[in-house]
């Protein structure tokens, strides 16, 4: 399958700062992006449905002034978290679709820790 | 949206038994299902898919069947092995947007 990256792995940060967290697509041209957030023992949630070039989708809940999506280039997404507060402390994976219609490849997702 | 029941919770097996992992859908336009395999802090993986238009598919192993009608669909998983211990994930998928919907997660334990 295709190859998706996340960069950082692993961040922690002060509550009250933003975090920026980078998916690429390393092989192919991801039309579409999905950013997820995964607290512990529990399902993936999905948070927003970015598509290049365009304004992101928010599932109904999330809050799209505080997770701020940016999806430039057909290989670059990023997810920043403004104002991070302690119960924004999750695991946050990325996807990316378009190799083909259906599939969905994951990146290695981001702990993000906020004291 | 899609609601996406998955049962059980959890899965104890002895080793070589079979495991049975069901998932609910509430949306009937729904037409693709994967299911992941997700080790703990790393990424989903899938490890089999079944599209609507099939009702059974196999690889090896692993085995998915889908019932239209019901608006369910299983994992099945025979001669399991320590390895197959993880937490497995369904998903539905409607035709437009390709967003994914998840199941809850099933935490199976293959014991040696």
């Amino acid at each position: 399958g295709a190859v998706v990256s996340q960069h950082p792995s692993r961040v922690i940060c002060k509550s009250g700062t933003s975090v920026k967290i980078e998916c690429r697509s390393l092989d192919f041209q991801a039309t579409t992006m999905f950013w997820y957030r995964q607290f512990p023992k529990q399902s993936l949630m999905l948070m927003a449905t970015s598509n290049e070039g365009s304004k992101a989708t928010y599932e109904q809940g999330v809050e799209k002034d505080k997770f701020l999506i940016n999806h430039a280039s057909l290989t670059l997404s990023t997810l920043t978290v403004t104002s991070a507060h302690p119960e924004d402390s999750s695991f946050y994976i990325c996807s990316a679709g378009g190799g083909t219609y259906y599939e969905q490849y994951f990146g290695p997702g981001t702990r993000l820790t906020v004291t | 949206g899609e609601n996406v029941e998955q049962h059980p919770s959890t899965l104890s097996v002895q080793e070589g038994d079979s495991a049975v992992i069901k998932c609910t859908y509430s949306d009937s336009a729904s037409n693709y299902f994967p299911w992941y395999k997700q080790e703990l802090g790393k990424r989903p993986q899938l490890i089999i898919d079944i599209r609507s238009n099939v009702g059974e598919k196999k690889d090896q192993r692993i085995a998915v069947t889908l019932n239209k009608t019901a608006k369910h669909f299983s994992l099945h998983i025979t001669e399991t092995q320590p390895e197959d211990s993880a937490v497995y994930f369904c998903a539905a998928s409607l035709n437009t947007g390709n967003q994914f919907y998840f199941g809850t997660g099933t935490s199976l334990t293959v014991i040696p």
